[in-house]
C-alpha cells in the first residue's frame, strides 16, 4: 500500500513570485507519480507525471516537478505564478509495472495567488 | 468534444430518496472510476471498474452501487440518501493498456441532500 502526504494545505503567494508545493510519498514498490490541478468548479486535469527516466519532469502551464527517490518526494514548482494558477493541486501515486492501478491522492494544496 | 461527461451537474434532493448520476467517456478507455470529494476537497475513491473486475473501497456504504451498461458508461446509483452524502462526485477513466494510469476526470456532480 502507498500513501501521499502534501505538507501544506494552503500556499498563499504573490503574482510573479516562485512557488513550490510539496509532496512526499510512501510505498514498498516502485511508483508512478502525478500532479493534478483542479480549477474552481471543475474536475481534475493532469499537470505532469513521472514514470521513469529523467527525474525532472516538465508539465503544462510552466510547471515542473522533480522526483527524488532518496527523499521520496515529488515537489511541484513554478518560477513565476499568475493569478490564473489559483487552484487546488493534488499529488497522486500508483504502483508501477503492473501493480495496482488505483491511484492514491494526497489531500490537496490550495494555491492562492494574490495580485 | 467532452472526453468524460457527467449528468446532472447539480442534484438537490431530499433525505431518503434514491438518485443516479450518469457518466460517459468517449476516450475508448477500459477502466472507469467514481470519486467523492468532500467540502475540504479531500478526494476519496469509491469504485474502480473494468471489464474484468469491480474494486470497491470497503468504506463505501452499500447504498452506493455502480452500474455499467457498457464500456463507455459507469453510472452511480445511490439508495436512501443521507445528509452526509452531500459532496461533489467525480467520474474518471483511464486506459490500463495505454496512458500509464493517467486519470481523465469529468466535470463533477454537486449533490446536495436536504
Amino acid at each position: 500500500a502507498q500513501s501521499v502526504t502534501q505538507l501544506d494545505s494552503q500556499v498563499p503567494v504573490f503574482e510573479e513570485a516562485p512557488v513550490e508545493l510539496r509532496c512526499n510519498y510512501s510505498s514498498s514498490v516502485s511508483v508512478y507519480l502525478f500532479w493534478y490541478v483542479q480549477y474552481p468548479n471543475q474536475g481534475l486535469q493532469l499537470l505532469l507525471k513521472y514514470l521513469s527516466g529523467s527525474t525532472l519532469v516538465k508539465g503544462i502551464n510552466g510547471f515542473e516537478a522533480e522526483f527524488n527517490k532518496s527523499q521520496t518526494s515529488f515537489h511541484l514548482r513554478k518560477p513565476s505564478v499568475h493569478i490564473s494558477d489559483t487552484a487546488e493541486y493534488f499529488c497522486a501515486v500508483t504502483e508501477a509495472s503492473g501493480g495496482s492501478y488505483i491511484p492514491t491522492f494526497g489531500r490537496g494544496t490550495s494555491l492562492i495567488v494574490h495580485p | 468534444d467532452t472526453a468524460v461527461s457527467q449528468t446532472p451537474k447539480y442534484l438537490v434532493t431530499q433525505m431518503g430518496n434514491d438518485k443516479s448520476i450518469k457518466c460517459e467517456q468517449n476516450l475508448g478507455h477500459d477502466t472507469m472510476y467514481w470519486y467523492k470529494q468532500d467540502s475540504k476537497k479531500f478526494l476519496k475513491i469509491m469504485f474502480s471498474y473494468n471489464n474484468k473486475e469491480l474494486i470497491i473501497n470497503e468504506t463505501v456504504p452499500n447504498r452506493f452501487s455502480p452500474k455499467s451498461p457498457d464500456k463507455a458508461h459507469l453510472n452511480l446509483h445511490i439508495n436512501s440518501l443521507e445528509l452526509g452524502d452531500s459532496a461533489v462526485y467525480f467520474c474518471a477513466s483511464s486506459s490500463l493498456a495505454g496512458d500509464t494510469d493517467t486519470q481523465y476526470f469529468g466535470p463533477g456532480t454537486r449533490l446536495t441532500v436536504l
